[in-house]
This record gives structure tokens, C-alpha cells and sequence, in this order.
């Protein structure tokens, strides 16, 4: 069965500092993965997405994620966070040859950035 | 152009009961998935209704069901409550199979 690892519970960090969030996945064919944010006291929304190609996706808010295919990894970056990127974050894998839409979600890495 | 939106945002039931959980779809899109979220957890896939019928199911047992509308509005029902239903039910709508979802705020169910 697919499973998402996000391995950060909860990350701390001051703004300016860089952010890497690892997410890892099982699954054996080809994915479709996504990151997506839900900032306090908002909906769920897309931060970014892997279909195929470039396996470096740029997403919103200058957050860029990396597919590497040998290491079923997706890892979340940010090179300088600010106060309003705290929010929480999940990674989600979709199989290619899976019907519908459903994602498989982790459980969430909540960032908390202090000012 | 409203986004999804569910109702109610807030509810409590006690053991037994029965809920129904509303969702409207972002315009423009003909599918609609419902997840639950318990908390300190992700997101997880309940089913998802495209052209009125349910197209694919997680683990989930009968007691969740559901149904899609012509205008692709959608209901989740619960039966038999339980204490461990309590969760944020999410909805989730796409245009297509593409995976990217736009999420509504949620119904909180409070099983007593």
C-alpha cells in the first residue's frame, strides 16, 4: 500500500534561515506529488506539484521541492522563511495508473518561524 | 468565483447518530472528494463522486456513504456515530484526474 513519511513533526526556525522539509514515499510505479500548506486558520492549498520533467518544481512563495526518484524522496525547500510562512505542511503522492485523485497524505510537518 | 465551500463548519452529535455534510465545488469542476482529518493526522481520502457516482473508495466502512448532485454538489452521511468520527471532514474538488485538489475549510464533527 502507498504511505507518505514526513519525517519533521514540528520544525522551529527563525526568518531568514533556510528550510528543508523531507517527505518520503512508497509506492512502486510512477507518482504524482504534491506539497500542500495550510497556513492558520485557512483551507488546505496547493504550495506546489511533480507531474513529470524537471524533477526541480518551483512552487509559490519561492518554495521549490525536489524529486529524487531513487530515494522516493520530495523534499520541501525554502532558501530564507519569513514570520508568515508558519503554517503546516503536507506532503501527498498520487499513483499514476491510480484512478481518481485520491492522495495519500503524511502527517504534517507543523513550521513555526519567529520574527 | 467562489471556492469549495462546505457546511456546516462546526457541529456535535453524540454516539448513535446520524450526520449529513454538505459540500459545493469550486466552479468548473465536476469531482468532488471527501477526506478525513483526525487531529495531529494528514488528510484521509474517504471516496470521491465524479458524474454522480462514486469512483473510488479508501478504507472506510459502510457507514460512511455519499452522493453527488447533477450541478455536482455533494453530501457525506455517517451512520452510527462513533466516539473515534470525531475529525475535520474535509472536501475537495478538482476539474479531471490530475491529483490537484482545492480544499474547502472543513465541518468539524464532535462525537459525545
Amino acid at each position: 500500500a502507498q504511505s507518505v513519511s514526513q519525517h519533521n513533526h514540528h520544525v522551529i526556525l527563525s526568518e531568514a534561515a533556510s528550510l528543508e522539509l523531507g517527505c518520503n514515499y512508497s509506492y512502486g510505479g510512477t507518482v504524482n506529488l504534491f506539497w500542500y500548506v495550510q497556513y492558520p486558520g485557512q483551507h488546505l492549498q496547493l504550495l506546489l506539484k511533480y507531474f513529470s520533467g524537471d524533477p526541480l518544481v518551483k512552487g509559490i512563495k519561492g518554495f521549490e521541492a525536489e524529486f529524487i526518484k531513487s530515494k522516493f524522496s520530495f523534499n520541501l525547500r525554502k532558501p530564507s522563511v519569513q514570520w508568515s510562512d508558519t503554517a503546516e505542511y503536507f506532503c501527498a503522492v498520487k499513483g499514476y495508473n491510480q484512478a481518481g485523485t485520491a492522495l495519500i497524505f503524511g502527517k504534517g510537518t507543523t513550521l513555526s518561524v519567529s520574527s | 468565483d467562489a471556492g469549495v465551500t462546505q457546511s456546516p463548519t462546526h457541529l456535535i452529535k453524540t454516539r448513535g447518530q446520524q450526520v449529513t455534510l454538505r459540500c459545493s465545488p469550486k466552479s468548473g469542476h465536476d469531482t468532488v472528494s471527501w477526506y478525513q482529518q483526525a487531529l495531529g493526522q494528514g488528510p484521509q481520502f474517504i471516496f470521491q463522486y465524479y458524474e454522480e457516482e462514486e469512483r473510488q473508495r479508501g478504507n472506510f466502512p459502510d457507514r460512511f456513504s455519499g452522493h453527488q448532485f447533477p450541478n455536482y454538489s455533494s453530501e457525506l452521511n455517517v451512520n452510527a456515530l462513533l466516539l473515534g468520527d470525531s475529525a475535520l471532514y474535509l472536501c475537495a474538488s478538482s476539474a479531471g484526474f490530475t491529483g490537484e485538489l482545492f480544499f474547502g475549510e472543513g465541518s468539524r464533527l464532535t462525537v459525545l
